[in-house]
């Protein structure tokens, strides 16, 4: 089973700072990797897919890079509202199975 | 807009039973695959089960498998969730999601519903 190790677990920025958030595969995932964001209370939110697709409605200052066991989550300048909990999470196809990473919590400095 | 809404959560003991509904509205239902998706309290996220568009090809995380069914009724744009031989460690928020492409199943989600709250206890 593949297993996503996300890093840092917590990050402290301010808004207007660029957020590089990390997470890494333990055995190579191509490009099957996405990222979610959850507010507090609230239900994760789909940002990017397929490793460097946004989704739909999410601004440009998001984006995703990477392939096989490396991948990176930018914030390219945090808005107060970026502040939450984001999660990787990967899929397999045969047999169809997802995974996520443990989370990164991007707080206010 | 596309509405999930997760209902059938409670306080029930271990060893018993429960069914979780997810009403959908705002886009075909009978179209896409559909999620179950779990987190523990101030936990991570797991994901549960898939069910594809027509309801035939289903997907469980390991320890869920044999005690736990997903299900749809296509005439009434619902998801289920049987839960049997409940344990402590199924307490958790679980949300229903939609997949993102139509027309088969094992696909990124999006968006998900608000969540109903299981809590098993004795």
């Amino acid at each position: 089973e593949i297993v996503l190790t996300q890093s840092p677990a917590t990050l402290s920025l301010s808004p207007g700072e660029r957020a590089t958030l990390s997470c890494r595969a333990s055995q190579s995932v191509g490009y099957y990797l996405a990222w979610f964001q959850q507010r507090p209370g609230q239900a994760p939110r789909l940002l990017i897919y397929d490793a460097s697709s946004r989704a739909t409605g999410i601004p440009p200052r998001f984006s995703g890079s990477g392939s096989g066991t490396d991948f990176t989550l930018t914030i390219s300048s945090l808005e107060p509202e970026d502040f939450a909990i984001y999660y990787c999470q990967h899929r397999s196809t045969w047999p169809a199975m997802y995974t996520f990473g443990q989370g990164t919590n991007l707080e206010i400095k | 807009q596309v509405q999930l809404v997760a209902s059938g959560g409670g306080v029930v003991q271990p060893g018993r039973s429960l069914r979780l509904s997810c009403a959908a509205s705002g886009f075909t239902f009978r179209s896409f695959g559909m999620h179950w998706v779990r987190q523990a309290p101030g936990k991570g996220l797991e994901w549960v089960a898939l069910v594809s568009h027509e309801g035939t090809i289903k997907y469980y995380r390991d320890s869920v498998k044999a005690r736990f069914t997903i299900s749809r009724d296509n005439s009434k744009n619902t998801l289920y969730l049987q839960m049997n031989s409940l344990r402590v460690d199924d307490t958790a928020v679980y949300y229903c999601a939609k997949e993102i492409v139509g027309g088969g199943w094992s696909n990124w989600f999006d968006p998900w519903g608000q969540g109903t709250l299981v809590t098993v206890s004795s």
